[in-house]
Parts: structure tokens; C-alpha cells; sequence
């Protein structure tokens, strides 16, 4: 069974660090794209950042560049996101997902979504 | 700075038939945004409908239809159930590999 699974979220203060884990199971993880997806309480979907299969492409949302790192281990299946710098704002559910080739329009899609690892930065 | 928009909230009676939209601040959304559509029930995570405008994902009911209608993407649920009561996100693919959502529907089945 494809599985996703978040972990490493909790409760930091403002200005700190905090590094996110999503472990890998049930697939090739070194075959697929990844992408981080946030939630704030009460409110839609956010795209955070997305990392090609090696490990070497990535993009950022604009509020989170400089400050987020996304980066995988393909040998540990496990995709990280290392958050810096963090603020009242970044209080949010993280979602790691995984995104799948659709030949027909050479283009990377999510496909199965993790649980979720809840971030609340508060004084 | 690019907005993606949805309508907060709709309503649908069993059975019928709803279209939710997916519009875009800058301009008409076409299919070279990608548009997709996610269902989230509350506390869960999300799950994939539609990929690449009209794709279903593995597992999707045909009730279950994605388009693009006059400037907007579109996802159609025909023969609505009780259980299709959810929040519905539509994400579309701004190119540089960068993805934006909208804020949401939030879907009631009454």
C-alpha cells in the first residue's frame, strides 16, 4: 500500500527552526517528484515547495523562500522540509504529497497525500 | 500577486447536479494551468479527483467530471450523495514549478 507519513511537527516559538520528516512506503520513492502542502486552521490549501526525484530541482512558495529548505534522502525514502526563521503565520497542518507523471501532458500531478503534521508557532 | 478563486460555499440538493468553478485574478484559466481538484472531509486529508482539467485519479467515481468552462476550470458532480458533502480545492500549475491554490468550496448536500 503507497503510504505517506509526516512527522516532526509541534509547538516553537517564533524565530526558530523546526524540520519536517515524510516517510515513504509502498512505491519507488526515488521515481516520483514531492511537494509540501500546508493548512491554517480554518482555511484552504497552500502549495509550500516541490523537489524533483533527484533531489536537485526545486521551487518555493514566495512566503517561504529563504526560510524553507525542502531536500530528500532517496536511500531512506524520506523527504524533509527543513522550516527556518518561522512565524505566527506558518501555524498550519503540513501535508507531504506525492506527485505522478501523466505522459499525455508531460506534466507532474499529486496523486496521494500523507496525514498531516501539525506546526503552531506561539510565544 | 496571483489569486486563485473559488466559491466559498454551495449547496446541492441528493441527487442533482453542481458545478464548482476555478478562476484565476490575471486572466482565463486554460488547460495549460493543469487544473486540479482535491476533496477534503473535515480532519482529513485531502484526496486527488481530477488532474490535468479532466483526468480522474485511480478510484473516482464518473460522477465525478472535471472541464473548463467559459474562463474557468470546472468540476461537476453529477448525482450528488450525502457523503459528497466535503470542502473541494482546485490547484492550478503557474509554470517555474510553482502551484497555486484556490481558497476553497465548501460543499453542502441538503
Amino acid at each position: 500500500e503507497v503510504q505517506l507519513a509526516e512527522s516532526g511537527g509541534g509547538l516553537v516559538q517564533p524565530g526558530t527552526s523546526l524540520r519536517l520528516s515524510c516517510a515513504a512506503s509502498g512505491f519507488t520513492f526515488s521515481n516520483y517528484w514531492m511537494h509540501w502542502v500546508r493548512q491554517a486552521p480554518g482555511k484552504g490549501l497552500v502549495w509550500v515547495s516541490r523537489l524533483n526525484s533527484d533531489g536537485i530541482n526545486t521551487a518555493y512558495a514566495d512566503s517561504v523562500k529563504g526560510r524553507f529548505i525542502i531536500s530528500r534522502d532517496n536511500a531512506k525514502n524520506t523527504l524533509y522540509l527543513q522550516m527556518n526563521s518561522l512565524r505566527a503565520e506558518d501555524t498550519a497542518v503540513y501535508y507531504c504529497a506525492r506527485a505522478s507523471y501523466d505522459y499525455t501532458d508531460n506534466y507532474h500531478y499529486i496523486d496521494v497525500w500523507g496525514k498531516g503534521t501539525t506546526v503552531t508557532v506561539s510565544s | 500577486q496571483t489569486v486563485v478563486t473559488q466559491e466559498p460555499s454551495f449547496s446541492v440538493s441528493p441527487g442533482g447536479t453542481v458545478t464548482l468553478t476555478c478562476g484565476l485574478s490575471s486572466g482565463p484559466v486554460s488547460s495549460n494551468y493543469y487544473p486540479s481538484w482535491y476533496q477534503q472531509t473535515p480532519g482529513q486529508a485531502p484526496r486527488t479527483l481530477i488532474y490535468s482539467t479532466n483526468t480522474r485519479s485511480s478510484g473516482v467515481p464518473d460522477r465525478f467530471s472535471g472541464s473548463i468552462l467559459g474562463n474557468k476550470a470546472a468540476l461537476t458532480i453529477t448525482g450528488a450523495q450525502a457523503d459528497d458533502e466535503s470542502d473541494y480545492h482546485c490547484v492550478l500549475y503557474m509554470g517555474s514549478g510553482i502551484w497555486v491554490f484556490g481558497g476553497g468550496t465548501k460543499l453542502t448536500v441538503l
